[in-house]
């Protein structure tokens, strides 16, 4: 398997502008988490899905954050618009089996956003 | 919060067994232990997670204590790749839901 996989690998725009980071889950998983790591908050849970359904979106930061998952095999985070402090690494990770279950994430490689 | 406490750096020289400590006295009866790395820029990578005995596999060990408020993840020869930032978690429950807390880790620095 590939691994989960997200795009873009880096993002810079402008404060303002829409970003769309997009991720692809392992095939077969059915919970998808959304992580925003800074130096100064560390790593942070904002939101996740069991089965696409949003079950804990507590970790959203703003309403100018979004998430939404149309299928098993794509999710994505919106952010609009964006501001300079919106600048982190964002991961996506996902796992298989119910929210009770051993919680084995994996977790794919981060977009790097950057807002000028 | 996270419910774990875990040194802020460690280093190791290279081959030698890097024991890596992490509080967690008020985990509950049927919660598990994870433990992940992070090297630098990557995503974390899930290493090992137990609940009472002793684990073991092709990365690491996890000593659980007895009364299960501590533990400890043990790389037996660790090489520079080992070079990575540790944590140590333990589920919490809020407003019904099951979420990791990640901490500040652990920056394990491997001396070549």
């Amino acid at each position: 398997d590939a691994g989960v996989i997200q795009s873009p690998r880096h993002e810079v725009t402008e404060m303002g502008q829409e970003v769309t980071l997009r991720c692809k889950p392992i095939s077969g998983h059915n919970s998808l988490f959304w992580y925003r790591q800074t130096m100064m908050r560390g790593l942070e849970l904002l939101i996740y899905f069991n089965n696409n359904v949003p079950i804990d979106d507590s970790g959203m930061p703003e309403d100018r954050f979004s998430a939404k998952m149309p299928n098993a095999s794509f999710s994505t985070l919106k952010i609009q618009p964006s501001e300079p402090r919106d600048s982190a690494v964002y991961f996506c990770a996902s796992k298989y089996g119910p929210i009770v279950a051993k919680n084995i994430q994996y977790f794919g490689a981060g977009t790097r956003l950057s807002v000028l | 919060d996270a419910k774990t406490t875990q040194p802020p750096s460690m280093d190791c020289a290279e081959g030698r067994a890097a024991n890596l400590p992490c509080n967690h006295s008020t985990i509950s009866g049927n919660e598990y232990v994870y433990w992940y790395r992070q090297i630098h820029s990557q995503g974390p990578q899930y290493i090992i997670h137990g609940l009472k005995n002793n684990e073991t596999n092709e990365m690491a060990s996890l000593i659980i204590t007895e009364d299960r408020k501590s533990s400890t993840l043990i790389l037996p020869h660790a090489t520079l790749r080992d070079t990575a930032v540790y944590y140590c978690i333990v589920r919490v429950v809020t407003s019904g839901t099951y979420k990791y807390i990640f901490g500040t880790g652990t920056r394990l620095k491997v001396l070549a």
